[in-house]
């Protein structure tokens, strides 16, 4: 079945940098782009930022633009989102999500999810 | 940017009941509308797609309708695992997508 696992939680100081996988299973890895989003306690879902796992292309927030990248590694299918100088407001549940793109319909979304990493930002 | 915006932020209702979130967005989106379940400590669900499109395997009593800026989620008679917060996600943005507040649906 296709299934998103995430890497664990991590706890970081700020200024730090924290990176988390995806490793994806089920499906083939490159047919399918990777979103990520994010969930800070007790608040709503901010999409975060989309990679093309066939070419690398990348879309980010605006308002994270500067401070994340996304990467992704074919041969373990694995993908990876990295975010710089590491702020309190960056404490939150990280997601990473399969995008659905038909070619008919128009539009995308977001079918299957990782269960989420926690990343706390504390001194 | 799209914003999006759910009503009510909050709902209490009862087993059986139908109930309906709104979500409106700031411009017209067509019918670029999905929407998503999710429980306390889990992964967002994806429910529907493209407004009114029905996901494999989420049962028929939850609906879609909607284009333009405004869009309903219905649930015809709610059940107990049904209790959760919902969220609207827009992506005529494309794959650059912004999500409503949520609609947290409580038992009365």
């Amino acid at each position: 079945q296709v299934q998103l696992v995430q890497s664990g939680a991590e706890v970081k100081k700020p200024g730090a940098s924290v990176k988390v996988s995806c490793k994806a299973s089920g499906y083939t890895f490159s047919s399918y782009g990777i979103s990520w989003v994010r969930q800070a306690p007790g608040q709503g879902l901010e999409w975060m930022a989309w990679i093309n796992t066939y070419d690398g292309t990348t879309k980010y927030a605006q308002r994270i633009q500067d401070r994340v990248a996304l990467t992704t590694d074919t041969s373990s299918t694995t993908a990876y989102m990295e975010l710089r100088s590491l702020i309190s407001d960056d404490t939150a549940v990280y997601y990473c999500a399969r995008v659905i793109v038909p070619g008919d319909i128009g539009g995308s979304w977001l079918d299957t999810w990782g269960q989420g990493t926690l990343v706390t930002v504390s001194s | 940017d799209i914003q999006m915006t759910q009503s009510p932020s909050s709902l209490s209702a009862s087993v059986g009941d139908r109930v309906t979130i709104t979500c409106r967005a700031s411009q017209s989106i067509s019918r670029y509308l999905n929407w998503y379940q999710q429980k306390p400590g889990k992964a967002p669900k994806l429910l529907i797609y493209a407004a009114s499109s029905l996901q494999s395997g989420v049962p028929s009593r939850f609906s879609g309708s909607g284009s333009g800026t405004d869009f309903t989620l219905t649930i015809s008679s709610l059940q107990p695992e049904d209790f959760a917060t919902y969220y609207c996600q827009q992506s005529y943005s494309t794959l650059m997508y912004t999500f409503g507040q949520g609609t947290k649906l409580e038992i009365k």
